[in-house]
């Protein structure tokens, strides 16, 4: 198993412009999450995925931003029109619960740039 | 107030150093602590974690848990320059347990 990972690693779009992230989550987890992080900041948690099941949403998450999971496997974040403000590293995370702490096993993080 | 406080650094010590990172919570209801390490331009990685008050060990990495004070700290002996990092802490309640709420990280440089 190669880990958690996640395309693009960086994107460079212009403001208005969609843009699409894709998650691969390690196959044995159960959970998949994402996070936002901007510079100077800790993650800061959007949603999560039990197997297809969104089960919860962040208020940061606003009706411009989509997440999916089909079949449960890899998800996908949509930012639609995006805006500068979105500009920030998205984390995806997976994890195996229950077992204990729940232990989040990071990707390397897509990186956006809204111009 | 943010759930979670960590002073932010930059924080410079000498290799071979003891170095103490530090964080601050307001919600009691955290029961389990972690600390992770995350190099630039990559995702956090988990260092160790904690159930409840108490101390745990692992190698030159020293978790303690103070829940009376809302205060956990991360201590490294013998720092090396591959300790340079941003050292995140992280918790989470029972009943929230998939919610994992991060401090905004301690950055420290380790001098060779």
């Amino acid at each position: 198993d190669t880990g958690v990972s996640q395309n693009p690693r960086h994107k460079i779009t212009k403001r208005g412009q969609n843009v699409t992230f894709r998650c691969d989550p390690i196959s044995e987890h159960n959970r998949l999450y994402w996070y936002r992080q901007t510079l100077g900041q800790g993650p800061e948690f959007l949603t999560y995925f039990q197997n297809e099941a969104q089960l919860e949403k962040s208020r940061l998450l606003s009706d411009r931003f989509s997440a999916e999971r089909p079949k449960g496997s890899f998800s996908t974040l949509e930012i639609q029109r995006t805006e500068q403000g979105d500009s920030a590293m998205y984390l995806c995370a997976s994890s195996l619960v229950p077992s204990g702490a729940n232990v989040l096993t990071f990707g390397a993080g897509s990186r956006l740039t809204v111009l | 107030q943010k759930e979670v406080e960590q002073d932010p650094g930059p924080l410079s010590v000498p290799e071979g150093a003891i170095v103490s990172l530090n964080c601050t919570y307001s919600n009691s209801a955290f029961q389990y602590f972690m600390w992770y390490r995350q190099y630039s331009r990559k995702g956090p990685e988990l260092l160790m974690y904690t159930y409840s008050s108490g101390n745990k060990e692992d190698g030159r990495f020293t978790a303690q848990v103070d829940k009376s004070s809302k205060y956990i700290s991360l201590f490294i002996r013998d720092s090396q320059p591959s300790d340079s990092a941003t050292y995140l802490c992280a918790m989470t309640t029972k009943t929230s347990y998939d919610k994992v709420i991060f401090g905004p990280g301690t950055s420290l440089s380790v001098i060779p």
